[in-house]
């Protein structure tokens, strides 16, 4: 089955305590996307990579690493998290080819992180 | 103003009617465009691209109006099932990001 999978799907940690939240997709896609969703801010782009080795910060890469060694896979790190990263964490996949982005992204089931 | 604005809702109708959504985007630049249904506490699922010549899916209708900027969604003869958040996704080409601008959704509720 075409998919992409998170874990955990739930984490409740401290100030501080580094973590990393794994994202696999089996659909051979070249871009992979870190999202967070927000109550009244909807989905913002934290980090995404075009292919292996190739990442660049969206929209809030503050307090976050990714990594992208292997194509299937897209940690993503909280070095020493605080209590703004509670979130709902979202993974996304696509195929990246045209211009016109009308690639369907895929997205794993979600991370809900509460930091304490 | 933001870059998506969508109706937030809640739209609560009931089973069979028919409920059009809208949303308005800023960037006149946009390339690509889409709506997205999310489910309480789950992930978004694409529901349909919308094209500029408009689209239909079934009971599902997307428009596109380039020069006034918005895109809308018609569902007709609602059911159970659609009760969701609609999300509309606009695509800038950034470079070589493809940056996907989301509004924050409009909730449906369809009701017995």
């Amino acid at each position: 089955e075409a998919q992409v999978t998170q874990n955990p799907r739930y984490l409740i940690t401290v100030t501080g305590k580094k973590l990393t939240v794994t994202c696999s997709q089996n659909m051979n896609h070249e871009y992979m996307s870190w999202y967070r969703q927000d109550p009244g801010l909807g989905l913002r782009q934290i980090y995404y990579s075009m292919n292996v080795e190739v990442t660049d910060k969206g929209d809030v890469p503050e307090g976050y690493k990714v990594s992208r060694k292997e194509k299937r896979n897209f940690p993503l790190i909280l070095e020493s998290p605080s209590p703004n990263q509670t979130s709902l964490y979202f993974c996304a996949s696509s195929f990246q080819g045209g211009l016109a982005g009308n690639n369907e992204q895929f997205f794993g089931p979600g991370t809900r992180l509460t930091v304490l | 103003r933001k870059e998506v604005e969508q109706d937030p809702g809640p739209f609560n109708v009931p089973e069979g009617a028919t409920v059009a959504f809208n949303c308005t985007y800023s960037n006149s630049a946009s390339q690509s465009f889409f709506w997205y249904r999310q489910d309480c506490r789950k992930e978004p699922k694409l529901l349909m691209s919308v094209y500029s010549s408009g689209n239909e899916d079934g009971r599902f209708t997307a428009q596109l109006n380039r020069a006034s900027q918005y895109i809308s969604l018609l569902i007709r003869d609602s059911k159970l099932s659609d009760s969701a958040t609609y999300l509309c996704v606009v695509n800038q080409n950034a470079g070589n990001n493809r940056k996907l601008i989301w509004g924050l959704g409009t909730s449906l509720a369809v009701n017995p």
